[in-house]
């Protein structure tokens, strides 16, 4: 069974520009969730996706957005980057929303110059 | 108060040593509770997962869960260099799971 795929693996990009990350999760998976993890904040809830809605959020500004489409897969989207959005962004998917495993993705690490 | 609070470490224990990790969380209804390896430079991998109080025992790790105390820990026996790594508790719970700050482990030859 393939794991939870996210692209790409690199990205840098330079203050003000736009950025979508993409993540597939595991075969069977409805719930997708987003995390942020830096080595100073550790990992950092963005929002969580369920049946292409949108169950839960963190406590991130309105420049991240994300969206689930009916396959399950997801896309976060970063707008006007700023030096303090480089992370790591990791994605994790589970069978269903509540109280089961979430399995991570291997994230994307994101550069802002 | 965190929601769910690690010792962030560094825990250092001698190879072939009991390493005990340790997590205490805040929301009594918290129903499901996990513990990710995360290797410098990589993703967190999921290594066990424990919904009742007791414990819950895989290989050479051992989850243990106190609801009432709100405590949950982890012991791994024989422990190797290779179980050098962060470790991260999560507690899940209606519609969230949060994540520990995670407690870095080193296991000394």
């Amino acid at each position: 069974k393939a794991g939870v795929t996210q692209t790409p693996r690199y990205l840098i990009k330079t203050r003000g520009q736009q950025v979508t990350l993409s993540c597939s999760p595991i075969s069977g998976h409805r719930s997708v969730s987003w995390y942020q993890q830096t080595p100073g904040q550790g990992l950092q809830f963005l929002f969580e996706y369920f049946s292409e809605t949108q169950r839960n959020k963190g406590n991130f500004p309105g420049r991240f957005s994300g969206r689930q489409f009916s396959n399950s897969r997801s896309e976060m989207n970063v707008s006007t980057l700023e030096l303090g959005d480089s992370a790591l962004y990791l994605c994790a998917s589970s069978y269903d929303r509540d109280n089961q495993p979430q399995h991570f993705g291997d994230g994307t690490r994101l550069s802002i110059l | 108060q965190k929601e769910v609070e690690q010792n962030s470490g560094p825990l250092s224990v001698p190879e072939g040593a009991i390493a005990s990790l340790n997590c205490t969380y805040s929301d009594r209804g918290s129903q499901s509770f996990f513990w990710y390896r995360q290797y410098s430079g990589k993703s967190p991998e999921l290594i066990m997962f424990i919904y009742s109080n007791g414990d819950k025992e895989d290989g050479r790790f051992t989850a243990q869960l106190n609801k009432a105390s709100q405590y949950v820990s982890l012991l791994i026996r024989d422990s190797q260099p290779s179980d050098s790594a962060t470790y991260l508790c999560a507690v899940g719970g209606a519609q969230k799971l949060v994540f520990g700050q995670g407690t870095r482990l080193t296991i000394n030859p």
